[in-house]
Order: C-alpha cells, then sequence, then structure tokens
C-alpha cells in the first residue's frame, strides 16, 4: 500500500541535544511538507521541497533543519536551537508543487523533551 | 494576507444531530478549499474539498459548498454518528509561489450517543 510513514510515534528529546524525525513515502510525489502543530491550534508550515536536492522555509523555520538527499525521504531535525520543541509533528507530500493543493499525512511524531 | 477563521470548539452534538462547522476565509485571488479531519492520535486526513466558487465538495455525508460572495466554507453533515468525533481543519491553498496549505485552528467535533 502506498502510503506515508513517520517514526518513531513518540520521541523524547534531552536539553541540548538535537534529534532526527524521520518521514518516507512510496507515493512518487515530488512534493514534501514538514508541520508542527500544537494543541488547540492549527498546523504551521515549518519547511517544504518541491524537488530532491531542494527546500525553502517555512512561517517557523527558526531551530530546525531538513534535507532532501532522495525523493521519498525528507527528515526533520530539531536542533537545540529550538527552544520549545515540544509538539506533534507532522509529515506530508503531494504530487508536485503546481498540484500541491491535495496533501497527503502521515501519522505524525510526538515531540517531548526531557 | 491569507487566512482561515474557523468557529471555536468544541462542538457537542448528540448523534443524528445535524452539524455545522462554520469556516471563513481571506484571500486574494481564487484558492482552493479544503476541509481535514483529525482522529485522536493521527495524521489528517482529506476530508473534501472545491476547487472554484459554487463547487460543493462531499464526502462521507459531509459537504461544503465554496461561497465567494460570503468567502465562506461551512461544513455540514445531516445525521452526526459517534464515529464522527475529531478535530475537523478549514484550509486554503497558499496563493503565493509556496503553494504552502494556510489552515485554520481547527475545531474539535464531540458526539455523544
Amino acid at each position: 500500500d502506498g502510503g506515508i510513514t513517520q517514526s518513531p510515534k513518540y520521541l523524547f528529546r534531552k536539553e541540548g541535544q538535537n534529534v532526527t524525525l524521520s518521514c518516507e513515502q512510496n507515493l512518487n510525489h515530488d512534493a514534501m511538507y514538514w508541520y508542527r502543530q500544537d494543541p488547540g491550534q492549527g498546523l504551521r508550515l515549518i519547511y517544504y521541497s518541491q524537488i530532491v536536492n531542494d527546500f525553502q522555509k517555512g512561517d517557523i523555520a527558526e531551530g530546525y533543519s531538513v534535507s532532501r538527499e532522495k525523493k521519498e525521504s525528507f527528515p526533520l531535525t530539531v536542533t537545540s536551537a529550538q527552544k520549545n520543541p515540544t509538539a506533534f509533528y507532522l509529515c506530508a507530500s503531494s504530487i508536485d508543487s503546481v498540484e500541491s493543493e491535495t496533501q497527503y499525512f502521515g501519522p505524525g511524531t510526538r515531540l517531548l523533551v526531557l | 494576507g491569507n487566512s482561515v477563521t474557523q468557529m471555536e470548539g468544541p462542538v457537542t452534538l448528540s448523534e443524528e444531530a445535524f452539524l455545522t462547522i462554520n469556516c471563513t476565509y481571506t484571500a486574494t485571488g481564487y484558492p482552493s478549499l479544503f476541509w481535514y479531519v483529525q482522529y485522536p492520535g493521527e495524521g489528517l486526513q482529506l476530508l473534501l474539498k472545491a476547487t472554484k466558487a459554487d463547487d460543493k465538495g462531499s464526502n462521507k455525508g459531509f459537504e461544503a459548498t465554496y461561497r465567494k460572495e460570503t468567502t465562506s466554507f461551512h461544513l455540514e453533515k445531516g445525521s452526526v454518528q459517534v464515529s464522527d468525533s475529531a478535530v475537523y481543519f478549514c484550509a486554503l491553498s497558499g496563493m503565493d509561489s509556496s503553494y504552502k496549505l494556510i489552515f485554520g485552528s481547527g475545531t474539535r467535533l464531540l458526539v455523544r450517543p
């Protein structure tokens, strides 16, 4: 079955530690996105990538980094510079940027700070 | 800038009641409009969408009509079920070169048996 997988489901970060959230898709989609969701709020865009080896900052990129070395993979690193990382992180993909209106989401990773 | 405003929740209904969740938007140009649903502990699923004025999106008994004159895209369902309990997000497609989606803050629906 085609879809988007995110791992792990729960992730714990210690102070000053970088952690990486995985996102993989086998939908052959060109575009991929990372969102952050805080309780009672909508989704905010962190980074997005329209093609391999290219990505752009979203609305809240500070304290995060990404890479897009392969079409199917778009990992997100939460760095120690992100002072309030506790949130639910959602990865999404779409066919290409022109058709990006319909985005398909993974199940999410919940990040907690120890 | 572009934005989406949803009614605050939670919305609590009895099973088989009629549902309306209001959504209004501000946008330049003609965005596409979406409703996504999020069940507890899960990611978002596309529920329905409409790409131009007067279009009606529908799925699983839910429907919403793209109203350009009132800049609205209200979600409705004639008879809700307990299994419809979830958070519902209204969104519009970004109108700039980023192609991103802009989401409302979400409305939690709780349906009681």
